[in-house]
């Protein structure tokens, strides 16, 4: 089973626009992970946040968690055609490598 | 720094047909990972080594599926025999326990279809 789900399903947006994607899980986390996947370079690790962190930036990439509502987004800022790909979050619960989401189909129009 | 490497990038069998699947991860990756990814969904663990021991199959159909990873480091993964349910991507992964950070690294997958 999923453990974690994003919304929105698919996502369309204009080059130069601000993307944020959502994540919602279950269980207790060690960290969540998000991750990046198109059909040119596989998938591709992006940034990973702890349990005790509540934001976390990379490049143009925000993460934030909220352990009290089990939910995670992640924010790409002015996007470019080059960031069209789906995105997965991933939960590290210690128990199991890692759960992926359904995942967010981000199409960056040029 | 050479990423996981994986092969066939691609394979077509008919069902009830056997298939294998080889990973080599990354130089110095003590864990490796198998995934199996449908269609419009997210990964989804099936096996995961430490060094040539199994760490976690617990969602691994072993009626069917079953892999090795000999000298702790190459690994495949054989399906026998396959069923139409079983196309997919075939995602192997590797990770260091001094980079947790770094995440998992994934190889490009291969695409099996069963028909």
């Amino acid at each position: 089973s999923q453990q974690g789900e994003e919304d929105p399903q698919a996502l369309s947006i204009q080059e130069g626009e601000n993307a944020t994607m959502n994540c919602s899980y279950k269980t207790s986390i060690n960290n969540l992970q998000w991750y990046r996947q198109n059909s040119g370079r596989g998938l591709v690790h992006l940034i990973l946040i702890r349990s005790n962190e509540r934001e976390k930036h990379s490049g143009r990439l925000r993460v934030t968690l909220d352990t009290s509502k089990k939910s995670s987004s992640l924010l790409i800022t002015a996007s470019r055609a080059a960031d069209t790909a789906s995105y997965f979050c991933a939960t590290d619960t210690g128990r199991r490598a890692l759960t992926f989401g359904s995942g967010t189909r981000l199409q960056v129009q040029p | 720094e050479a990423g996981v490497a994986q092969s066939p990038r691609y394979k077509i069998i008919e069902k009830r047909q056997s298939v294998a699947f080889w990973c080599n991860p990354i130089s110095g990756h003590a864990t490796l990972y198998w995934y199996q990814q449908i269609l419009g969904q997210g990964p989804k663990l099936l096996i995961q080594f430490q060094n040539n021991g199994v760490v976690d199959d617990s969602q691994l159909p072993k009626d069917r599926f079953s892999a090795e990873r000999l000298k702790g480091v190459d690994s495949t993964l054989k399906i026998q025999p396959a069923k139409l349910e079983d196309s997919a991507v075939y995602l192997c992964a590797s990770s260091t326990p001094r980079g947790p950070a770094m995440g998992q690294f994934f190889g490009p997958g291969t695409r099996l279809t069963v028909l």
